[in-house]
């Protein structure tokens, strides 16, 4: 019979490849923005973040890039790891002001590294 | 660590039993977060506590939901007269209002199955 069901958007490198995921925002005043990592199971955690004062921020294999004019964000993992699959969320703070810290998510992306 | 906890961590309950969840947030952290994910999607925000102040509410948060947080420490979530629609996982959250920033922090979750 038919199945229906949600279709997350996917992205397969090899160990040691550089990862880049894609994110789309839709506030206009949205003013920070995270990145989460979410295993199997298990609860989101955090990546790196980024204000809207900022275009670009690096963490440890991490590069967060934030374009405000085309409303989008893109994480960068550099020498992806098998560890590093998960899915990722970016998510951002939808009110930037009375209700700063209420989070607003994306879709998720499940990145799949394969040794 | 003293990481966000939540308990229990699993919870199969009959339809039309009531279910109550609790979270510890991390310790010095004043506001506290309920999100909801089921399979397949991000997290939605539910309801967040400055303090003991319940400061907002998602309209996903119908009537047979309450959450209270009564001494701005550990909070409870309770879902009365359950039915096969809330079954999901609750994540709990926090983080603080301080100068640092507002980095919210998740706990593993709550996964609550109706039958």
């Amino acid at each position: 019979g038919e199945s229906v069901g949600l279709h997350l958007p996917t992205l397969s490198v090899q160990e040691g490849d550089n990862s880049i995921i894609n994110c789309a925002y839709s506030n206009s005043a949205s003013d920070y923005f995270i990145w989460y990592k979410q295993e199997s199971g298990k609860g989101p955690q955090f990546i790196i973040d980024i204000r809207s004062n900022m275009d670009k921020r690096q963490g440890q294999r991490v590069t967060v890039l934030l374009n405000k004019t085309v409303k989008h964000l893109s994480l960068q993992i550099a020498a992806t790891q098998p560890g590093d699959s998960a899915v990722y969320f970016c998510a951002d703070d939808n009110a930037g002001g009375t209700s700063y810290g209420k989070l607003t998510f994306g879709q998720g992306t499940i990145l799949t590294v394969h040794p | 660590d003293t990481g966000v906890s939540q308990n229990p961590r699993h919870k199969i309950t009959k339809r039309g039993q009531n279910v109550t969840f609790r979270c510890d947030p991390i310790s010095e952290h004043n506001r506290l977060y309920w999100y909801r994910q089921t399979l397949g999607q991000g997290p939605e925000f539910l309801t967040y506590f400055q303090n003991e102040a319940q400061l907002e509410k998602s309209r996903l948060l119908s009537d047979r939901f309450s959450a209270e947080r009564p001494k701005g420490s550990f909070s409870t979530l309770e879902i009365q007269r359950t039915e096969q629609g809330d079954s999901a996982m609750y994540l709990c959250a926090s983080s603080s209002t301080g100068l640092s920033g507002n980095t919210i922090y998740f706990g593993e979750g709550s996964w609550l199955t109706v039958v």
